[in-house]
């Protein structure tokens, strides 16, 4: 599972409300992401980090932020969460495997907006 | 096809017999190719990956096809087993990009006792 953890696994919240999800990973890996995964969709990138305090944001960016002030944690906000918001969230790190550079997923984190 | 569960392709197959899961990939630019397995409640897991000048690659019980000139990815599973169902997706990298990935919508295998 290359050592990623992602806190909380299930959350509920209203609509309005602030949210913080959490990725925590053990390896010292430069690069992290954050996906949601939907219905209709594959995975879609929200925003990503190469480094500490470096990110950049993925094709779903909107009304989502992200922070990562030391290498293991990686932080995706919703400033105002809306139903729309309702998904799974992955976190992942990019790892060179035999070929290319693999992603490793953690275990996701289950948001109902209300 | 969906990402997990609902209107997804599906593949039924029994067990003992081998599948064959396609992707069709749509950037020609993509050089670097991922397959996933995904079972329910859990994230995505890293099955076999390929490069572009390659045209098959094996691993444990998988296989992974490569054809660029029709932009075509197969991963064969031989003795399917119940431990197989799952949603299986591949992924590309976004036009050669070295930590971008797009990712294709899955398909559903099950596998019949």
């Amino acid at each position: 599972d290359a050592g990623i953890t992602q806190s909380p696994r299930h959350k509920v919240t209203e609509t309005g409300t602030p949210v913080t999800l959490r990725c925590h990973q053990t390896e010292n890996h430069r690069y992290m992401y954050w996906y949601r995964q939907d219905p209709g969709h594959g995975l879609r990138l929200i925003h990503y980090s190469y480094g500490v305090k470096d990110t950049d944001k993925g094709e779903v960016s909107d009304g989502y932020s992200v922070s990562r002030s030391k290498t293991e944690d990686f932080l995706l906000t919703l400033e105002s969460a809306t139903s729309s918001q309702t998904s799974v969230y992955f976190c992942a790190i990019s790892e060179t495997s035999g070929v290319g550079e693999t992603q490793y997923f953690g275990p996701g984190t289950r948001l109902l907006v209300l | 096809g969906e990402s997990v569960g609902l209107h997804l392709p599906t593949l039924s197959v029994q067990e003992g017999d081998n599948s064959i899961i396609n992707c069709a990939y749509s950037n020609s630019a993509s050089d670097y190719f991922i397959w996933y397995k995904q079972e329910s409640g859990k994230g995505p897991q890293f099955i076999i990956d390929i490069r572009s000048n390659m045209d098959k690659r094996q691993g444990q019980r998988v296989t992974v096809l490569l054809n660029k000139t029709v932009k075509h990815l197969s991963l064969q599973i031989a003795a399917t087993q119940p431990g197989d169902s799952a949603v299986y997706f591949c992924a590309e990298n976004s036009g050669g990009s070295n930590y971008k990935l797009t990712f294709g919508k899955g398909t559903l295998l099950t596998v019949n006792p």
